[in-house]
């Protein structure tokens, strides 16, 4: 079965600092990939996703992430974060196209002023 | 476009009670999901609607909890008895499937059993 890392529980970055946040998937083909963020009380809002194509995908808010085959990598990036993305972010796949999302444990972002 | 709703948005109950929790999903999306999200983990899919059909079922705890989805619109996820385990958000999500795969999610149900 599929599995997702994340391996950064808890993520402290001062405001106007890059961002990455980590991720590995196990899995033998290569799985749609996405990102979602969760702010208190909300629901996940997709910032992201993967399919094909360039491994470079860009998402909303200013996200970014790369797909890197040869590590089982999605790491998600940002190059000056702000207050506002101070949230919980998880990473998720869909291995078998039928979406199904297996998600990770999730990163803990936290934005110093 | 009205995103997808859920209530209660919070239920306290004390073990070996029943609870149920209610989805309405966005309008003309077909498929429809029910996560449970345990504190510290990600979500876990419990069960999955294309229309008022199941597709997939194998995380649900069938001698405690069901699901249906009648008229393929709202769905009813519920739990009989609980237990303290039970203690999570449970999150609704529906998708076009025949679109993007994005998943929209509603902003769930904190179910704590004491």
């Amino acid at each position: 079965a599929q599995s997702v890392t994340q391996p950064d529980i808890h993520i402290t970055v001062s405001e106007g600092a890059s961002l990455e946040l980590r991720c590995n998937y196990s899995y033998g083909a290569t799985p749609y990939l996405f990102w979602y963020v969760q702010s208190p009380g909300q629901g996940l809002q997709l910032l992201l996703k993967y399919f094909s194509g360039d491994t470079l995908v860009q998402g909303i808010k200013g996200f970014e992430a790369e797909f890197k085959r040869s590590q089982s990598s999605f790491n998600l990036r940002k190059p000056s974060v702000h207050w506002s993305d101070a949230a919980e972010y998880f990473c998720a796949v869909d291995s078998g196209g039928g979406n199904k999302l297996t998600f990770g444990t999730g990163t803990q972002l936290k934005v110093e002023l | 476009e009205a995103g997808v709703a859920q209530s209660p948005r919070y239920k306290i109950i004390e073990k070996r009670q029943s609870v149920a929790f209610w989805c309405n999903p966005i309008s003309g999306h077909a498929t429809l999901y029910w996560y449970q999200q345990i504190l510290g983990q990600g979500p876990k899919l419990l069960i999955q609607f294309q229309n008022n059909g199941v597709v997939d079922d194998s995380q649900l705890p069938k001698d405690r909890f069901s699901a249906e989805r009648l008229k393929g619109v709202d769905s009813t996820l519920k739990i009989q008895p609980a237990k303290l385990e039970d203690s999570a958000v449970y999150l609704c999500a529906s998708s076009a499937r025949t679109v993007s795969y994005e998943q929209y999610f509603g902003p769930g149900t904190r179910l704590t059993v004491t």
